[in-house]
């Protein structure tokens, strides 16, 4: 257990519906990322926070998804309107970033199936 | 955009066989870090390499950086069966976000 806990584990939604994801980094972490991981591939970079700040956010991200961090403590994943190619692991990881080294600490994972 | 690929995709070998993965960027990185994940489980942090030429060692596991920053390399000695998964570099560019590969699966035959 690396301290930074998602809910849900699991999520089963039908096409075109909301769905929001919840992820609790470690609390002396600076840094939350999210992440969409799917069978055979690397974890793919979707947003990431310095604070409450949301800094950079891929351009490959839909405007159907949108990232909270309020407060600087727990942040949201929302996807709107879920498609079937939205099926899949969404990782979130945190890290304090001190002397150049990110080390980030994944939690478990929210897996998305979209019917 | 930045792209890291890996190679082999899988590697399967019998436990006490050597095993290497290799990492290659479009791009000069400013670091690059390595990552394990075991079936069915997240990734965990293996390591971060800086340094042109770096090379950081952790019990039976040996990680390069190359000279050009552009390249890395994990080697595992003595394969056991705890080793089993898939073994992930990712690497950034600056202030860019970590870039993953798509990994290397490794299956240790006891």
């Amino acid at each position: 257990d690396t301290g930074v806990s998602q809910d849900p584990r699991h999520k089963i939604t039908k096409r075109g519906q909301n769905v929001t994801f919840r992820c609790d980094p470690i609390s002396e972490h600076n840094r939350l990322y999210w992440y969409r991981q799917t069978l055979g591939q690397g974890p793919e970079f979707l947003t990431y926070f310095q604070n409450e700040a949301q800094l950079e956010k891929s351009r490959l991200l839909s405007d159907r998804f949108s990232a909270e961090r309020p407060k600087g403590s727990f942040s949201t994943l929302e996807i709107q309107r879920t498609e079937q190619g939205d099926s899949a692991m969404y990782l979130c990881a945190s890290s304090l970033v001190v002397g150049g080294l990110d080390e980030q600490y994944f939690g478990p994972g929210t897996r998305l199936t979209v019917t | 955009g930045q792209q890291v690929m890996q190679i082999p995709q899988y590697q399967h070998v019998q436990e006490g066989e050597d095993f290497t993965t290799y990492c290659n960027s479009s791009t000069t990185l400013s670091n690059i870090q390595w990552y394990k994940q075991r079936p069915g489980g997240h990734p965990v942090f293996l390591i971060q390499l800086v340094k042109s030429g770096e090379v950081k060692k952790q019990k039976r596991l040996t990680f390069q950086f190359g000279e050009a920053k552009k390249n890395s390399s994990l080697h595992i000695t003595a394969t056991q069966t705890t080793d089993v998964g898939t073994y992930f570099c990712a690497g950034t560019a600056g202030n860019t976000p970590l870039v993953f590969g798509k990994g290397t699966r490794l299956s240790v035959i006891a």
